[in-house]
């Protein structure tokens, strides 16, 4: 049973361009949303994070929108770059209730054309 | 200094062997992870441990024993490896339950 679902697996964009990544996720109990980023051959990296008090959060080109009564998060890369090329993973946790373990999605590889 | 350090980075083995793979934060946290990540990239908790105590074993197989000399470092042994526990797996810290998880660079284990 997969608790955090993301979509899509994979995603071109071009130089400049908008890459949006989504999840949704099934337990309530979840109460911080963080998004990792991971280059090959490296563990994943926090890249930005949001609980479920705000809608949205920015932190320069990346903006995570959290829609609580859908259940839904989604990322946005503005202005994205061929050095943003990776794979990110949304993730979900409920803290100390579950030893902090963080639920991941499935991934996304993101590809940036120059 | 890489906050997170794993070793080895690779581990070429045959199955039915026992193998370890070491972990040490220089974070000074009290919280670290071992995680799984699959052919297919997906990533699985395994186990949490909170100042040297177990907190969490996800239903991995007993032939997975993790151990905690101290806070700095979460050891993962394992014996009787099996093709299946071909992956690349990642430990990580937090400073404590409700702060975010850094991840080490993981190790490559391939079961010949």
């Amino acid at each position: 049973q997969q608790q955090v679902k993301q979509s899509p697996q994979s995603l071109i964009v071009q130089k400049g361009g908008i890459s949006i990544i989504n999840c949704a996720y099934e337990n309530t109990a979840f109460d911080y949303f963080p998004w990792y980023q991971q280059f090959p051959g490296k563990g994943p990296a926090l890249l930005i994070a949001i609980r479920p008090d705000v809608s949205e959060k920015k932190e320069g080109r990346f903006t995570i929108s959290f829609n609580k009564s859908a259940k839904q998060f989604s990322l946005h890369i503005m202005d994205s770059q061929p050095g943003d090329s990776a794979t990110y993973f949304c993730a979900a946790t409920s803290g100390k209730a579950a030893g902090n373990k963080l639920t991941f999605g499935g991934g996304t590889r993101v590809l940036v054309k120059p | 200094d890489t906050a997170v350090s794993q070793t080895p980075k690779y581990l070429v083995t045959q199955m039915g062997n026992d193998k370890s793979i070491k972990c040490e934060q220089n974070l000074g946290h009290d919280t670290m992870y071992w995680y799984k990540q699959d052919s297919k990239k997906f990533l699985k908790i395994m186990f949490s441990y909170n100042n040297k105590e177990l907190i969490i074993n996800e239903t991995v197989p007993n032939r997975f024993s993790p151990k905690s000399p101290d806070k700095a470092h979460l050891n993962l042994h394992i014996n009787s490896l099996e093709l299946g526990d071909s992956a690349v797996y990642f430990c990580a810290s937090s400073q404590d339950f409700s702060q975010p998880q850094h991840f080490g660079d993981g190790t490559r284990l391939s079961i010949l």
